[in-house]
């Protein structure tokens, strides 16, 4: 079975780092595109970043130059590195799997459960 | 950066509703355009894709058609499980973009 399961959320000063991972188990994450949506206390999803089976990566306006997605293929590990954060990405990060297949993709088709990232003094 | 626009914000309905939730994209996006559902506390679940093609093991009272700007999800007969927020999101140009969300609560 497809699981993803997110881990390193918590509270952190404005200004601080952090960094999310994604163990994902069912599937190899390496040979897929990946990618992070967050979503703030109350509000609607927001995509975040995706990493392209070949290594590119895409970001969101609001996290780009802050934030780096990356991968770890021997642990099957999707990560997202967030610097310099700000209040505004108090959210639940999830990742998910984007399906990509010779008839077209299927973004998100797999979801983790989340994990709460807060950004505040 | 595309914006999408759902319509209603939120609606109420009774089990046995047909109910329709409008997407439009602020230009043309194909059918590069997927539907979730959310219950509170949840992830999101993909429901369809491609605008109108099924999730693999979504049932068939969910239905969604469109191209171009202007999309549409359906749910043929609501049942308890389905209240829920509905998304739709455009995949075709990024950034990706989700709409704001469509609230069915039971009337």
């Amino acid at each position: 079975d497809v699981q993803m399961v997110e881990t390193g959320g918590g509270l952190i000063q404005p200004g601080g780092s952090l960094r999310l991972s994604c163990a994902a188990s069912g599937f190899t994450v390496s040979n897929n595109y990946m990618s992070w949506v967050r979503q703030a206390p109350d509000k609607g999803l927001e995509w975040v970043s995706i990493i392209y089976s070949s290594g590119n990566t895409y970001y969101a306006d609001s996290v780009k130059g802050r934030f780096t997605i990356s991968r770890d293929n021997s642990k099957n590990t999707l990560f997202l590195q967030m610097n310099s954060l700000r209040a505004e990405d108090t959210a639940v990060y999830y990742c998910a799997r984007v399906l990509t297949l010779s008839s077209g993709w299927r973004p998100f088709d797999y979801w983790g459960q989340g994990t709460l990232v807060t950004v505040s003094s | 950066d595309i914006q999408m626009t759902q319509s209603p914000s939120s609606l109420s309905a009774s089990v046995g509703d047909r109910v329709t939730i409008t997407c439009r994209a602020s230009q043309g996006i194909n059918n590069n355009l997927a539907w979730f559902q959310q219950k509170p506390g949840k992830a999101p679940k993909s429901l369809i894709y491609a605008a109108s093609s099924l999730q693999s093991g979504v049932p068939s009272k969910f239905s969604g058609s469109g191209s171009g700007t202007d999309f549409t999800l359906t749910i043929s007969s609501l049942q308890p499980e389905d209240f829920a927020t509905y998304y739709c999101q455009q995949y075709n140009t990024y950034p990706w973009t989700f709409g704001q969300g469509t609230k069915v609560e039971i009337k």
